[in-house]
């Protein structure tokens, strides 16, 4: 079975420093990695897709990458802000409308 | 305004009762999923329907149960069988038509607390 990890779990750092979230997984059989962004007691935003086919993605200050044969992705943020604390998730889909998600990293942005 | 919304936003349940959680979706998609969280561990595949009037199981379904009976709502009953329903649940929707992004999109969660 699919298994996600995201580390770390916890991530703190100061206002305007660029910083990387790593996810892996386990099946490199994927079609797809989402990373998406929770705050706290609200649902899932989706913030990039990466289709099995590309290698990045890119969104304003986010880029996302894939390496399906190593079984990791990474999130980069540009510029951190406050704004952008929150929990960061991602979830790949092996199919059979499947989404095996990771625990998440709680990212703080110190002002 | 496009999107899905999940009713109520809090949701308190006695021992022994069943409990209705609402999602509706008003973006045309075909697929609708049902996701439990828990604090530590990453969501979870409780139910997911591709088309009206079908629904599956997912990784977690005992003790839940689901309706398709029109293609914009997919309701969830938490079941006095599920002996640990307190958790925060998420629905998801997304098209499934062949060559598009396939993209999930969540609503904003229900929170279910046992008395």
């Amino acid at each position: 079975k699919q298994e996600v990890t995201q580390i770390p779990a916890a991530l703190s750092v100061p206002e305007g420093e660029n910083l990387v979230l790593n996810c892996s997984f386990t099946d490199s059989a994927i079609y797809n990695l989402q990373w998406f962004r929770q705050d706290p007691g609200k649902g899932l935003t989706s913030l990039l897709l990466i289709q099995s086919s590309q290698r990045e993605q890119t969104s304003g200050r986010l880029n996302a990458s894939l390496d399906k044969s190593s079984g990791r992705s990474t999130l980069y943020i540009a510029a951190s802000q406050p704004g952008d604390s929150a929990t960061y998730l991602c979830a790949v889909e092996g199919g059979a409308n499947n989404l095996f998600f990771g625990t998440g990293t709680r990212l703080t942005v110190i002002p | 305004d496009g999107g899905i919304t999940q009713s109520p936003k809090y949701l308190f349940r006695k021992e022994g009762q069943n409990v209705t959680l609402s999602c509706e979706q008003n973006l045309n998609h075909d697929a609708m999923y049902w996701y439990r969280q828990d604090p530590g561990q990453g969501l979870r595949l409780i139910y997911y329907s591709q088309i009206v009037n079908d629904f599956q199981k997912g990784d977690i379904a005992e003790g839940y149960s689901v309706s398709r009976e029109k293609k914009e709502s997919f309701p969830l009953t938490v079941t006095s069988a599920q002996k640990n329903p307190t958790a925060f649940y998420l629905c998801a929707s997304r098209t499934d038509a062949a060559g598009t992004y396939n993209e999930q999109f969540f609503g904003p969660g229900t929170r279910l607390t046992v008395l």
